[in-house]
């Protein structure tokens, strides 16, 4: 069984430029959410998906931010005009709606922005 | 609100010394549980331990082992015997289990533990 991934794990870009990310989460997990961490803090919850409906997202997801999760699968979370403040590591996690909801952690993606 | 405390920013020691790293919570949840993630230089974080608000026996894996006092509401995680590849930024992290939850988790800063040769 493979885990979490993320593509790609590294990013740079200047400021102005859109980014998109992609996690593939557990096969089978119906629920998917990205937290963002930056340097020295732990990670942030910005949003989350039940199969393909995003119920929640956190008020540090402005405008810019645009996440999807077409059919239930995989993720994809989008930044336009980024900013140096989107500089940070976004990390992916799933998790199978179990008595126990344990989330299980992709290796993130680092953004850059210059 | 949620909130976690891991008042030690960074923590050093010497290979083969134990080391404790503290943890304390807010919540208003009655039910909740409470993890321990390890994120080496790798970035990934990994699941350490999870337990559950009605759960308050200490645990042992290992060199590991965590106490979980509701009372004061912590949840300290100790590393026996430390080494070198125990080095990485430790997360505590809180999630309600109330129905209708997000379920989402609430982490603390961390805390950088280094463990010298």
């Amino acid at each position: 069984d493979t885990g979490v991934s993320q593509d790609p794990r590294h990013k740079i870009t200047k400021r102005g430029q859109n980014v998109t990310f992609r996690c593939d989460p557990i096969s089978e997990h119906n629920r998917l959410y990205w937290y963002r961490q930056t340097l020295g803090q732990g990670p942030e919850f910005l949003t989350y998906f039940q199969n393909e409906a995003q119920l929640e997202k956190s008020r540090l997801l402005s405008d810019r931010f645009s996440a999807e999760r077409p059919k239930g699968s995989f993720s994809t979370l989008e930044i336009q005009r980024t900013e140096q403040g989107d500089s940070a590591m976004y990390l992916c996690a799933s998790t199978l709606m179990t008595v126990s909801y344990e989330q299980y952690f992709g290796p993130g993606t680092r953004l850059t922005v210059t | 609100a949620q909130k976690v405390t891991q008042a030690q920013t960074e923590i050093s020691v010497v290979e083969k010394e134990d080391v404790t790293l503290d943890c304390v919570y807010e919540t208003r949840d009655t039910t909740y549980y409470l993890f321990w993630y390890k994120q080496p230089p790798s970035g990934e974080l990994v699941f350490l331990i999870r337990r559950n608000s009605f759960d308050e026996q200490n645990e042992i894996s290992g060199r590991y082992s965590w106490n979980f006092q509701k009372s004061t509401s912590s949840f300290n995680f100790t590393i026996t015997a430390s080494q070198v590849v125990d080095s990485a930024v430790y997360f505590c992290a809180l999630r309600p289990n109330s129905g209708g939850s997000n379920y989402k988790l609430t982490f603390g800063k961390g805390t950088l533990l280094t463990v010298n040769p």
